[in-house]
């Protein structure tokens, strides 16, 4: 079983829409998760940080559930801007990152 | 302020020939990252660095591969002999301990 899991799309949605993206992870002792975004032949940048109480930046919105092993992202209102590839990423301890795929998301007017 | 700094950008080599590719961390990070991208197996971890010393190499894929960070400003990849294989984008990515890591902009490199 691959330590982090997502769905790899493509999500193909209209400018507006609201988009929810899953992650699963396979280690119970992960001890800190984000969400980074990459855009086409870029490097990957941090979107943001997903805490235990769930948390929001504008219109995006993480949540993560430790029992069930399991991360999303929401976004809503989606623009243009927002097409890129999101990536789950875990942190067992330490300073290395375990990243997911990506699951890519395309937004269109 | 500059950020992670990798050279070449693009490389382009044939089958058997050594490639050697740079990064220049932030100032002030202390830990040093290299990671490989394909389609096929997504972003993994190579190797990575802690105040200059090899924490965890698990990642590299066969002995082809070696890195050094021989000081706190520069780091290198090498691989020798390089095969068709190992075409990816490599990124370097530096961080301060536990926090956000930041990506150089990547070496693509093609093997013939």
């Amino acid at each position: 079983r691959k330590e982090v899991e997502q769905d790899p799309g493509p999500f193909n949605v209209p400018e507006g829409a609201t988009v929810a993206f899953n992650c699963t992870y396979s280690n119970s002792a992960s001890q800190s998760f984000f969400w980074y975004r990459q855009d086409c032949r870029k490097e990957p940048k941090l979107l943001m940080s997903v805490y235990s109480s769930g948390n929001e930046d504008g219109r995006f919105t993480a949540q993560l559930n430790r029992a069930s092993q399991y991360i999303s992202l929401l976004i809503r209102d989606s623009k243009l801007s927002d097409s890129a590839t999101y990536l789950c990423v875990v942190n067992m301890g330490g300073t290395a990152l375990i990243f997911g795929k990506g699951t890519t998301l395309s937004v269109s007017s | 302020d500059a950020g992670v700094i990798q050279s070449p950008r693009h490389e382009v080599t044939e089958m058997g020939q050594e490639v050697t590719l740079r990064c220049k961390p932030i100032s002030g990070h202390n830990s040093l990252f290299w990671y490989r991208q394909t389609m096929m197996r997504g972003l993994e971890l190579l190797i990575y660095f802690n105040n200059n010393v090899p924490i965890d190499d698990s990642g590299m894929p066969e002995d082809r591969f070696s890195a050094k960070m021989p000081n706190a400003s520069f780091s290198t990849l090498k691989i020798q002999p390089s095969e068709p294989r190992d075409s990816a984008v490599y990124f370097c990515a530096s961080s301060l301990e536990f926090y956000e890591q930041f990506f150089g902009p990547g070496t693509r490199l093609t093997v013939l």
